[in-house]
């Protein structure tokens, strides 16, 4: 059981570059979300998907895109890159069955120069 | 939407002495509390959480406070050790919210042998 996977976990790229980072998870969790960490900011919602098919944006979503076409999988992507996403960011997933604790991906460090 | 304010946002503390870290919400309906734990380079980690039906748990050296009708709830660890050094999160969930926490800023926990 790997529990959520992300992959990289270390990027660099250029300005204007696109990309999209991975995540995938074997518990059966319908929901999955992506956070991006800055210094001082805690973890601030990118987007989220409840299922299968369906998703929505959190409170950072500009420059950013998912699909959610399996349980499993939540890919982001970045479409043309600035420094200002410049973060790192953790996949999570949590089951909906009542209020319980979200787990999270090892995380993907990403510099943009 | 939930706005969650966490101090402070640095704490030093002597190994031994206790560490206590508030939270406060603003959404009422919020029912779901839970703390994470992040090590350096780490991803976070879920260390206690709290349901709005209880006023306080406790887990060995950690324990959580809640107080609905003001809103706010903290985090308590007690003799402190240097592997409790690490950035501490505290966050905010409710029923209808999709998998969705709102995360307090973090507050970096030193402690001092």
């Amino acid at each position: 059981n790997a529990g959520v996977t992300q992959t990289p976990k270390f990027q660099v790229l250029k300005t204007g570059q696109s990309m999209t980072l991975q995540c995938a998870q074997d518990m059966n969790h319908e929901y999955m979300s992506w956070y991006r960490q800055d210094p001082g900011m805690g973890l601030r919602l990118i987007h989220y998907s409840v299922g299968a098919g369906i998703t929505d944006q959190g409170e950072v979503p500009n420059g950013y895109n998912v699909s959610r076409s399996t349980t499993e999988d939540f890919p982001l992507r970045l479409l043309s890159a600035a420094p200002s996403q410049t973060s790192v960011y953790f996949c999570a997933s949590r089951t909906p069955t009542g209020e319980t604790e979200a787990f999270f991906g090892q995380g993907t460090r990403l510099t943009v120069v | 939407g939930e706005n969650v304010e966490q101090h402070p946002s640095t704490l030093s503390v002597q190994e031994g002495d206790s560490a206590v870290i508030k939270c406060t919400y603003s959404d009422s309906a919020s029912n779901y509390f839970p703390w994470y734990k992040q090590e350096l380079g780490k991803r976070p980690q879920l260390i206690i959480d709290i349901r709005s039906n209880v006023g306080e748990k406790k887990d060995q050296r950690i324990a959580v406070t809640l107080n609905k009708t003001a809103k706010h709830f903290s985090l308590h660890i007690t003799e402190t050790q240097p592997e409790d050094s690490a950035v501490y999160f505290c966050a905010a969930s409710k029923t209808d919210s999709w998998g969705k926490f709102q995360f307090g800023a973090g507050t970096q926990v030193v402690v001092t042998p």
